[in-house]
Formats: structure tokens, C-alpha cells, sequence
């Protein structure tokens, strides 16, 4: 199985600020990264997939990049609407693994 | 528009069982891959299980193989998960959710989750 690690496993920003949170791999993906926000009682939100394209709706502040084992989510500039945990997940190959999530709390 | 309705979870016995499922709507259902996702009390997300479109290719975590089978009624737009030998381990919210496109890959839509718990 791959085995994804996302760094750091929290973190404390404030509003405006820029953010990068990196999911790394046990073995390439290259380019079946995906990237979903998840807020409290809420299912999953896919944000990016296949590493960098932006899904429909989600505002450009957020943005993917990488390749291989090692890829980045970035928010240029974070809003109170962007306060959640974020999660990486590889589908190139069964079982389709998730981080374990890094969660981005208010400073 | 997608909608997808989880149901069946519950309290249950270490040993016992419990059949989920997932209503779906709002897309040809029988073209799309599911999945089913848990998210066990303040941890992360755990991909347990998929099932292709046509039903004909099924896949499993190492941790419920054996235990849980996914399946789909095509007829009825209806996605499965029979559970048996539970755990205390296995108590998690269980979202069900929807490849992004009929060859599998991300999913674009998800349930709001029936919570499972395992408990004597």
C-alpha cells in the first residue's frame, strides 16, 4: 500500500496569511494527488485534483503543485471561510490512501 | 443535482453486524465507481472500500478484508456495505462517495455519514 504523509500535522495562521501545507508519498503518484477541506461535522470538499488542476468553485486562492512523491497545497492569502483540516489522497493505485490531515487553526 | 443519503448505522456489539447504505441520485448512477470513507472519532479520513460501476470489481482496506463487503444495486441507485465481525475499532462516521468520472479517480461528491459504533 502507499503510504501518505502530510506535514505539518497542524498549524496557526492568521487571516491574509500564506500557507502551504506538503503531502509526501511512500512511492510516485505522479499526477493522482487529490486534496479536500473538511470542516467540523461536515463531509469532505475536494479542492485540487490531479495535483495542481483546481476543481469547479474553488476560489484560484488555493492552488496545488508537485510531482512524483512530493506535492504542496497552498493558499496565497487565508480567509476566515478557510479555518479547517486538509487531507491528501493519492488514486493511482487501490487502496486510494489519505494523509492524516493537517489542521489550520486561527493565531 | 447529486445527492447521496447514507443510512443503517447504529450501536452495535463487538461480533456483530450492520448493513449500510447509500441512496443516490442526480447522475446516471450504474456509470460511476463508489467508495465508502470513514473518519473515526477526531482522526483522519480511512478509505475502506470501492465498487466499479457494473458491480464486476470490488476492493477492500487490509483492515476490513475478510469482514466487509461493498456492493451496488444498480436497479435501485443503491450502494451497500455489509458489515460483520465488528470491532470497537470500526466505530467511525461512514461517508459514501462518488468517483469523479466512470474510470475512477477522485470523488466529487460525498454523503453527510451514518456513524457506526462498536460498543459492549
Amino acid at each position: 500500500d502507499i503510504q501518505m504523509t502530510q506535514s505539518p500535522s497542524s498549524l496557526s495562521a492568521s487571516v491574509g496569511d500564506r500557507v502551504s501545507i506538503t503531502c509526501r508519498a511512500s512511492q510516485s503518484v505522479s499526477p493522482w494527488l487529490a486534496w479536500y477541506q473538511q470542516k467540523p461535522g461536515k463531509a469532505p470538499k475536494v479542492l485540487i485534483y490531479k495535483a495542481s488542476s483546481l476543481e469547479s468553485g474553488v476560489p484560484s486562492r488555493f492552488s496545488g503543485s508537485g510531482s512524483g512523491t512530493e506535492f504542496t497545497l497552498t493558499i496565497s492569502s487565508l480567509q476566515p471561510d478557510d479555518f479547517a483540516t486538509y487531507s491528501c489522497q493519492q488514486y493511482n493505485s487501490y487502496p486510494k490512501t489519505f494523509g492524516q490531515g493537517t489542521k489550520v487553526e486561527i493565531k | 443535482e447529486v445527492q447521496l443519503l447514507e443510512s443503517g448505522g447504529g450501536l452495535v456489539q463487538p461480533g456483530g453486524s450492520l448493513r449500510l447504505s447509500c441512496a443516490a441520485s442526480g447522475f446516471t448512477f450504474s456509470g460511476y465507481g463508489m467508495t465508502w470513507v470513514r473518519q473515526a472519532p477526531g482522526q483522519g479520513l480511512e478509505w475502506v472500500s470501492a465498487i466499479t460501476g457494473s458491480g464486476g470489481s470490488s476492493y477492500h482496506a487490509d483492515s476490513v478484508r475478510g469482514r466487509f463487503t461493498i456492493s451496488r444495486d444498480n436497479s435501485k441507485n443503491t450502494l451497500y456495505l455489509q458489515m460483520n465481525s465488528l470491532r470497537v475499532e470500526d466505530t467511525a462516521l461512514y461517508y459514501c462517495a462518488k468517483d469523479d468520472a466512470p474510470g475512477g479517480g477522485y470523488y466529487d461528491y460525498w454523503g453527510q455519514g451514518t456513524l457506526v459504533t462498536v460498543s459492549s
